[in-house]
């Protein structure tokens, strides 16, 4: 099984707005990331969580804050988002972080920021 | 660093014909490359990975890719397109670092009946 959930499927929220993404999987991988897809372009990497400790955060604005329960689970918290946050936003996961390694991929939650 | 580069934005092909999707690498270390398929409003699903064990790698749904290293290329094809593959196509290479793909810009194949 290679199944990668992400929760919910579509958000709409106002720019004082506080919500929350989650992503959960269930493969034993140690290494979790979030992506940002817009439109017709490819995925940009935000976040890697390795054993639950944040390895790299690609100069995401603070208005995202990432977090990791435990090593099945992956958050998004979003607060104070801009119009141009609207995006995709997908989950994945990887055995192990480091070169070669396969990430599998959520189905995204679409985000609408009005 | 490594990259990749994917040549056509848009590929067109009419259904049962050949499906050719170019990918070229820049590596300075033997490259970890993939393909990843994302039909609309879902997530990349993972078609086929290299990893040196063989230079031709066969996917899923039909898929299969050759690493070519003299031009540093790893193109992927399928003998017979199917309506299904409709979808944005991307190639990634795995970073040094350890982390990132590193993905192609995405071809968008049309399969017309």
């Amino acid at each position: 099984d290679t199944e990668v959930t992400q929760t919910p499927k579509h958000l709409v929220m106002g720019m004082t707005n506080k919500k929350s993404l989650k992503c959960e999987q269930h493969m034993g991988h140690r290494a979790m990331y979030w992506y940002k897809q817009k439109a017709k372009k490819p995925p940009e990497l935000m976040f890697v969580y390795s054993y639950e400790k944040l390895s790299i955060n690609e100069s995401v604005p603070s208005r995202f804050s990432p977090e990791c329960p435990n090593s099945s689970l992956l958050n998004l918290h979003l607060h104070a988002l801009q119009p141009e946050d609207s995006a995709l936003y997908l989950c994945a996961s990887s055995q192990e972080g480091g070169r070669g390694g396969t990430q599998y991929f959520g189905p995204g939650t679409r985000l609408t920021v009005l | 660093a490594q990259s990749v580069t994917q040549l056509g934005s848009h590929v067109s092909v009419s259904e049962g014909a050949l499906v050719l999707l170019r990918c070229n690498y820049s590596s300075s270390v033997p490259p970890y490359l993939f393909w990843y398929v994302q039909y609309p409003n879902q997530g990349l699903q993972l078609l086929l990975k290299y990893t040196s064990a063989a230079t031709l790698v066969k996917g899923i749904n039909g898929f299969e890719a050759e690493f070519k290293k003299s031009e540093t290329s790893f193109h992927l094809t399928k003998p017979s397109a199917h309506m299904s593959d409709a979808a944005e196509y991307f190639c990634a290479v795995s970073l040094d670092s350890g982390y990132a793909l590193n993905f192609g810009k995405g071809t968008s194949l049309l399969v017309t009946p």
